[in-house]
């Protein structure tokens, strides 16, 4: 069974930082790409950040390049993303999730909540 | 950047009605590598179709997807009561993927 854990999610302040850790099982973690979604409260789906299965490319949205940083330990089989110089408008629930294309597994989600 | 807009933003129907969602590209999605997910409360969204026609494993036959270019519509020929959620369409074509701002179904 695929599973995807999140965990890292919390309460921070404006400027501060985080790192994001999701630990994967049931598959072959490094024959995938994966991929981070966030959604903030009330709204709806963004993609933000996804990896290559060696970790040699990375693809962000443009609102968190320079800030946020996708990676992999593939052999820990985890999946990870730090960001740094949080802002208000990063408040969400961040799902990883298997693949980067179209997604079949989701995570449960992590909440990280910006603000003073 | 390719921009989704999906429309009507809530529809209200009663079960066994059918509903007929769009999702309406800026540009278009290459090889229809359009997909559609459905979000209930509180859960992560779930795959319903994938390039743009495609049921994923375990989906009712009641869903169906249609389009091609920047004209994509995904119709749930009979509501049961638990296909009353939330709809995103998501392009997979091109980097950045995007979602669609969801469609809500709600109950009439």
């Amino acid at each position: 069974e695929v599973q995807l854990v999140e965990s890292g999610g919390g309460l921070v302040h404006p400027g501060g930082s985080l790192r994001l850790s999701c630990a994967a099982s049931g598959f072959t973690f490094g024959s995938y790409w994966m991929s981070w979604v966030r959604q903030a409260p009330g709204k709806g789906l963004e993609w933000v950040a996804t990896i290559k299965e060696d970790g040699s490319e990375k693809y962000y949205v443009d609102s968190v390049k320079g800030r946020f940083t996708i990676s992999r330990d593939n052999a820990k089989n985890s999946l990870y993303l730090q960001m740094n110089s949080l802002r208000v408008e990063d408040t969400a629930v961040y799902y990883c999730v298997r693949g980067g294309s179209y997604i079949i597994y989701w995570g449960q989600g992590t909440l990280v909540t910006v603000s003073s | 950047e390719i921009v989704l807009t999906q429309s009507p933003g809530t529809l209200s129907l009663s079960p066994g009605e059918r509903a007929t969602l769009s999702c309406r590209a800026s540009q278009s999605v290459s090889s229809s590598f359009l997909a559609w997910y459905q979000q209930k409360p509180g859960q992560a969204p779930r795959l319903l179709i994938y390039g743009a026609s495609s049921r994923a494993t375990g989906i009712p036959d009641r869903f169906s997807g249609s389009g091609s270019g920047t004209d994509f519509t995904l119709t749930i020929s009979r509501l049961e009561p638990e296909d009353f959620a939330v709809y995103y369409c998501q392009q997979y074509g091109s980097s950045p993927r995007t979602f669609g701002q969801g469609t809500k179904v709600e109950i009439k």
